[in-house]
């Protein structure tokens, strides 16, 4: 079945410091989403990419689509401690479902 | 509030017991989905529902596993003879769904603990 995964799983980084996320499927995807989970929250829909090659920009963040569809990334300019938590994206199978990826934990040093 | 709501938040059973957990959807969306999580894993696929109708159910869900949206909006997620391989955040989320898989909105979770 369909695999998605993430690199690194954790990332420490000083406040102000830029981050990034690499996201790999298994499959060629229709589109890809990116969600945000909070520490004891629960996934909040960032954004969705279905263009190959497509860029997407949101204030200090900015969503990358792979030219084959199959690996995506998101990168953080100068991180503030309001970005921590947990990156997930999420590829659909079919028109019917989400595969998770296996995050990336993302913890601000103030 | 009109988001995705969850009940109860919060549930400590005793091993072989049964457990039901509620989930009301947004309003108009027509998909409603379950997922398990677990610490450090993203959320893991059990089930969705289009309008009442279920028309999938992961191999990750046993027999032990039932779940129905008996009127296409609110849906329950029981399991029975609970095992502590079973504790876990319950995630349920909503969508709506024309034609191209839409953004997924997630309820609170109820997190589960079997002892």
């Amino acid at each position: 079945g369909q695999q998605v995964m993430q690199i690194p799983q954790y990332q420490h980084v000083q406040e102000g410091e830029d981050f990034t996320t690499y996201c790999n499927s298994s499959t060629t995807l229709s589109n890809i989403q990116w969600y945000k989970q909070r520490p004891g929250g629960h996934p909040v829909f960032l954004i969705q990419l279905v263009k190959s090659g497509e860029v997407k920009k949101q204030k200090r963040l900015t969503f990358q689509f792979g030219e084959a569809k199959k690996n995506s990334s998101l990168h953080i300019t100068a991180t503030q401690t309001t970005d921590v938590g947990t990156y997930f994206c999420a590829g659909p199978v079919g028109n019917e479902k989400l595969t998770f990826g296996t995050g990336t934990r993302l913890t601000i040093i103030p | 509030d009109t988001g995705v709501s969850q009940n109860p938040r919060h549930k400590i059973t005793k091993r072989g017991q049964n457990v039901t957990f509620r989930c009301d959807p947004i309003s108009e969306h027509n998909r409603l989905y379950w997922y398990r999580q677990t610490l450090g894993q993203g959320p893991e696929f059990l089930t969705y529902f289009q309008n009442e109708a279920q028309l999938e159910k992961s191999r990750l869900l046993s027999d032990r596993f039932s779940a129905e949206r008996p009127k296409g909006s609110f849906s329950t997620l029981e399991i029975q003879r609970t095992e502590q391989g079973d504790s876990a955040m319950y995630l349920c989320a909503s969508s709506l769904a024309t034609g191209r898989l839409y953004e997924q909105y997630f309820g609170p979770g109820t997190r589960l603990t079997v002892t």
